[in-house]
């Protein structure tokens, strides 16, 4: 069974352009998290899914994120015009239940110009 | 309001001595989970360890081993003979049953194992 995947694994980008995430998560894992980390910070927690719906998100992400997970299987996470303070570690996990371990991928490290 | 405090920055080890990072969660839920996360420089959190509330045994899993004490809120996780592989950041995180599985993490704590 393979781990969460996440792509691109880097983006460098320039202020006001839009960018775009994909996470896989395990497959038949039912549940999959955004989560975004700042240098020297612990992750902190965007939104969720379970199966296609999005049942929270966080104050963290503003009118200029949005979350897909069309079909219960990936997800993508957009960023529309990106401002430097997006720049961070953006983290995917998924479980297959609650209160189950969360299983992270490597991440998609962003840098705004 | 849930919360985790590692108030340990960086701790700097010699390789084989022990080292013991701190964890203090507060949360008002009478069941919750916390858990141990360790972040190599690649950047991707590896799962350590899952504890829940009513479960205060202590546990050893090879040179790594955790103290959980609900009296004083703290789930501690001590690694023991290190070794340089050791280096990483080391997040503690807390579930509560009524946040939809979300993970509230402490700040990391980094450690650095010199030969």
């Amino acid at each position: 069974d393979t781990g969460v995947s996440q792509n691109p694994r880097h983006k460098i980008t320039k202020r006001g352009q839009n960018v775009t995430f994909r996470c896989d998560p395990i497959s038949e894992h039912n549940r999959l998290y955004w989560y975004r980390q700042t240098l020297g910070q612990g992750p902190e927690f965007l939104t969720y899914f379970q199966n296609e719906a999005q049942l929270e998100k966080s104050r963290l992400l503003s009118d200029r994120f949005s979350a897909e997970r069309p079909k219960g299987s990936f997800s993508t996470l957009e960023i529309q015009r990106t401002e430097q303070g997006d720049s961070a570690m953006y983290l995917c996990a998924s479980t297959g239940g609650q209160p189950d371990t969360q299983y992270f991928g490597p991440g998609t490290r962003l840098t705004v110009l | 309001a849930q919360k985790v405090t590692q108030a340990q920055t960086e701790i700097s080890v010699v390789e084989k001595e022990d080292v013991t990072l701190d964890c203090v969660y507060e949360t008002r839920d009478t069941t919750y989970y916390l858990f141990w996360y360790k972040q190599p420089p690649s950047g991707e959190l590896v799962f350590l360890i899952r504890r829940n509330s009513f479960d205060e045994q202590n546990e050893i899993s090879g040179r790594y081993s955790w103290n959980f004490q609900k009296s004083t809120s703290s789930f501690n996780f001590t690694i023991t003979a290190s070794q340089v592989v050791d280096s990483a950041v080391y997040f503690c995180a807390l579930m509560t049953t009524d946040s939809w599985g979300k993970l509230q993490f402490g700040a990391g704590t980094q450690v650095v194992v010199t030969p």
